[in-house]
């Protein structure tokens, strides 16, 4: 069955320091997704990715910057934590284009203090 | 640029009633559209898509049509139960363009 595992589930970092969410899959995916889950705010995308070593800004990069050394995997980096990233992260693969199943984690618990 | 209103921010129903949960979508070309469920502690689960004007596509009980005219892509479900109790989020993708927009949750809390 395909697979999005994300590390860590949840992390509590601190204002200014550097966090590094990860995401591995196994689905043979092209495509991979960083979003973010905010109540009253629904999923946004962050960052996504097509090829390894390249990634591609979302509607909502700033702050953010992304890594894809793999196929397998795509990690999101918060060079300097603020308080308003405080959210749920999702990742997430695709197979070719936007007219198929995306498959999603299961979710990081980012808590910035 | 595209984008999916979900009008219900939040749904309460009894058990057995009738859901309607509103999408409305606006977008250049000719997108796919999706209905996922997301249960507490979990990602997002892909439920059903249609890919074209008057396509129905339906998944345990749930169905959808794909309306060009109205832009709507509205959720309905003849009887819910308990275990429907989740968050529905309606989205689209565009050929070509490798992102999805999401619309932002509607919360679907039924009781017993």
């Amino acid at each position: 069955e395909a697979a999005v595992t994300q590390s860590p589930r949840s992390k509590v970092a601190v204002t200014g320091g550097k966090v590094t969410l990860s995401c591995h899959q196994t689905n043979n995916h092209d495509y991979m997704y960083w979003y973010r889950q905010d109540t009253g705010h629904g999923l946004r995308l962050i960052h996504y990715s097509y090829v390894a070593d390249s990634t591609e800004k979302g509607d909502i990069p700033d702050g953010y910057k992304a890594s894809r050394p793999s196929q397998e995997n795509f990690s999101l980096i918060l060079e300097l934590a603020s308080l308003s990233q405080t959210a749920v992260y999702f990742c997430a693969s695709s197979d070719l284009d936007s007219h198929t199943e995306v498959f999603f984690g299961k979710g990081t618990r980012l808590t910035v203090v | 640029g595209d984008s999916v209103t979900q009008t219900e921010g939040q749904v309460a129903l009894s058990e057995e009633d009738f859901l309607t949960i509103h999408c409305n979508y606006s977008a250049s070309g000719y997108p796919a559209l999706f209905w996922y469920v997301q249960y507490p502690g979990e990602g997002p689960q892909f439920l059903f898509r249609a890919s074209r004007d008057k396509e129905k596509g339906s998944s345990r009980g749930f169905e959808a049509t794909y309306d060009k005219g109205t832009t709507s892509f509205h959720l309905r479900k003849a009887s819910v139960q308990e275990s429907d109790s989740a968050v529905y989020y309606c989205a689209l993708g565009e050929a070509g363009y490798q992102n999805f927009y999401f619309g932002k949750g509607t919360s679907l809390t039924v009781i017993p």
